[in-house]
Order: structure tokens, then sequence, then C-alpha cells
């Protein structure tokens, strides 16, 4: 069965440090993969994602995210984080029309 | 804003009460998922609709039912109100093709006192 999994439910950096969440997946086939972010309060609004091609994604906000086949693993990544990335952070699969989601990391940032 | 419309975005209803959550997906999907997102806990896939015509259903409880109407708006219906069902509720469309990509409505959060 497809799943993902998140393996840190909270991580606090400092701003100005760079910053990785990890993400792993179980599905047969190469999947679509996503990242969305959820702030308080919002619905979850799309970072990034991955169907095919270059491994590695850019997308909005200044994230990036590289898909590991051999890993299984689509980490989101950020150079320089800034107080207003505080938020949570869901990686998704997508199979078809079905998508499956993650338990999502918390990031706080401290100044 | 995503585009997509959920209505209302705050409940407060008591047990044993039905509610109904709406939501109107962005111009030109056809598709519309309901998903339940209680505290600490995962987005739940409950139902996905397409065009009007279920297309798969999730963990969704024999009291919770949905709808896809001819203009493509949805219902999500939930009856028989338990505590648990506290949570929020989001509605997410995607386009009729191709590979998909969920766009999320801001969510109605549900109480259940």
């Amino acid at each position: 069965a497809q799943s993902v999994t998140q393996p840190d439910i909270h991580i606090t950096v400092s701003e100005g440090a760079s910053l990785e969440l990890r993400c792993n997946y179980s599905y047969g086939a190469t999947p679509y993969l996503f990242w969305y972010v959820q702030s308080p309060g919002q619905g979850l609004q799309l970072l990034l994602k991955y169907f095919s091609g270059d491994t590695l994604v850019q997308g909005i906000k200044g994230f990036e995210a590289e898909f590991k086949r051999s890993q299984s693993s689509f980490n989101l990544r950020k150079p320089s984080v800034h107080w207003s990335d505080a938020a949570e952070y869901v990686c998704a699969v997508g199979t078809g029309n079905q998508f499956y989601f993650g338990t999502g990391t918390s990031l706080t940032v401290i100044p | 804003d995503s585009g997509v419309t959920q209505t209302p975005k705050h409940l407060i209803t008591a047990t044993g009460q039905r509610v109904t959550l709406r939501c109107s997906p962005r111009s030109g999907d056809l598709s519309v998922y309901w998903y339940q997102q209680s505290l600490d806990q995962g987005l739940q896939f409950l139902i996905q609709y397409y065009n009007g015509e279920e297309r798969a259903k999730g963990n969704i409880l024999e009291r919770f039912s949905a709808q896809q109407f001819p203009d493509l708006h949805s219902e999500l219906n939930l009856s028989s109100l338990e505590l648990g069902d506290s949570a929020l509720y989001f509605c997410a469309s995607s386009g009729p093709t191709g590979a998909n990509v969920l766009t999320f409505g801001a969510g109605s959060r549900l109480t259940v006192l």
C-alpha cells in the first residue's frame, strides 16, 4: 500500500539557517510528489511538485526538493530560512487520481 | 486565494446534530476531494467526485455523505455528530486530465460540543 512518512514531527531552526525536511514514500512505481505548506487557519498551498525529468525541482518562496529514487525520498530544502517560513509542511504522493499525505512537519523559526 | 471556496469557515454545533459543508471547486476543475484533518493527525481522505459521480471512497463514516452537483460544487453532509468529528474539513479540486495537482480550499473548522 502507498504511504508517506515524514519522520520529523517538529523542527526548530534559527532564522538564516538552512533547512531540510525529510519525506519518504512507499510506492511501486514513480509517483507524483508534492510538498505543501499549511499556515494556521489556512488551507494547504502547493510549494512544488515533481512529475518527471530533472530530479531537483524549484518551488515558490525559495524552496527546492530533490527526488531520489534509490532512497524513495523527496526532501525539501531551503538555504536560508525566514521567520515567515514557520508553518506546517506536508509531503504528498499522487498515484493516478489518488493522493496520500504525510502527517506533516511543524517548523518553528527562532530569531 | 486558491480559487477553491469552502463555506462555512467555522461551525460550532452540538452532538447529535447535522451539518452541511459546501465547496466550490476552482474554475475548470472537475474533481472534488474531501479530507478530514483532526488534531495532530494527517489528512484523511474521505471521498472523491468527478464530474458529478463518485470516483473513490476512503475512510468515510456511514454518518457522512457527499454529493457533487451539476454545477460541480460539492456538499459534505455530517450527521449524528459526535465529539470526535471535531476537525478541519478540507475540500480540494483538481483538473480534468493528466498529472493532477490538488488545489485546496481554506477549510471548514467544525467544533462539536
